[in-house]
């Protein structure tokens, strides 16, 4: 498939901890996005970074992407128990009308 | 504001039955995907339909069809339905065009359950 893998695939942190969760593709991407996805919910776009971008924030989110190595990394920072959830990386390459979906990492966030 | 709306939110069918599952883009987008998430899996790319035209085929079934009507609206067909169908169906909705996959907005998802 387009996508690799995310890793880790489960992630255990305490409240005020920051979470790490990265991700990896396999071709040239024109973007990158990550989603957010409760139990049995709809997933919800968190954060957009295009393949000429390297770093790009947004509240308590910061997303890198470094195109040479073909990985993205999400960082939650003083996570919450809100928090709690699935985190999905996905990308859009080349002419493709579609978004293709790593495998995920499942955050629970304790208090 | 509004957002994407799927129907039926459940289902139960059994083997070899028919569903059928509805979706409402958000107004004036004109993409619109359909994704098949099984339990503990990672969304998986069916079709998608940009300006009611066919865009892109996933790992679509044969038994599956799906298309976009001229409201906009998309329904994805499924027939002689098999246990392995059963998992939660997305629909997404963006104002990406053909060359570019820009935010997606999804619905809750459809549960189907095949029994």
């Amino acid at each position: 498939s387009q996508q690799g893998e995310e890793d880790p695939q489960a992630l255990s942190i305490q409240e005020g901890e920051n979470a790490t969760m990265n991700c990896s593709y396999k071709t040239s991407i024109n973007n990158l996005q990550w989603y957010r996805q409760n139990s049995g919910r709809g997933l919800v776009h968190l954060i957009l970074i295009r393949s000429n971008e390297r770093e790009k924030h947004s509240g308590r989110l910061r997303v890198t992407l470094d195109t040479s190595k073909k990985s993205s990394s999400l960082l939650i920072t003083a996570s919450r128990a809100a928090d709690t959830a699935s985190y999905f990386c996905a990308t859009d390459w080349g002419t493709a009308s579609k978004l293709t979906f790593g495998t995920g990492t499942r955050l629970q966030v304790t208090l | 504001a509004a957002g994407v709306i799927q129907s039926p939110r459940h289902l139960i069918k059994e083997k070899r039955e028919t569903a059928t599952l509805k979706c409402y883009p958000i107004p004036r987008h004109d993409t619109v995907y359909w994704y098949q998430q099984g339990p503990g899996q990672d969304p998986q790319f069916l079709i998608s339909f940009y300006e009611k035209m066919q865009s892109d085929k996933g790992s679509i079934p044969d038994r599956f069809s799906a298309q976009q009507f001229s409201d906009y609206h998309s329904e994805l067909n499924m027939s002689s339905l098999e246990l392995g169908d059963s998992a939660l169906y997305f629909c997404a909705s963006s104002t990406g065009s053909r060359e570019n996959t820009g935010e997606l907005f999804f619905g809750e998802g459809s549960r189907l359950t095949v029994l």
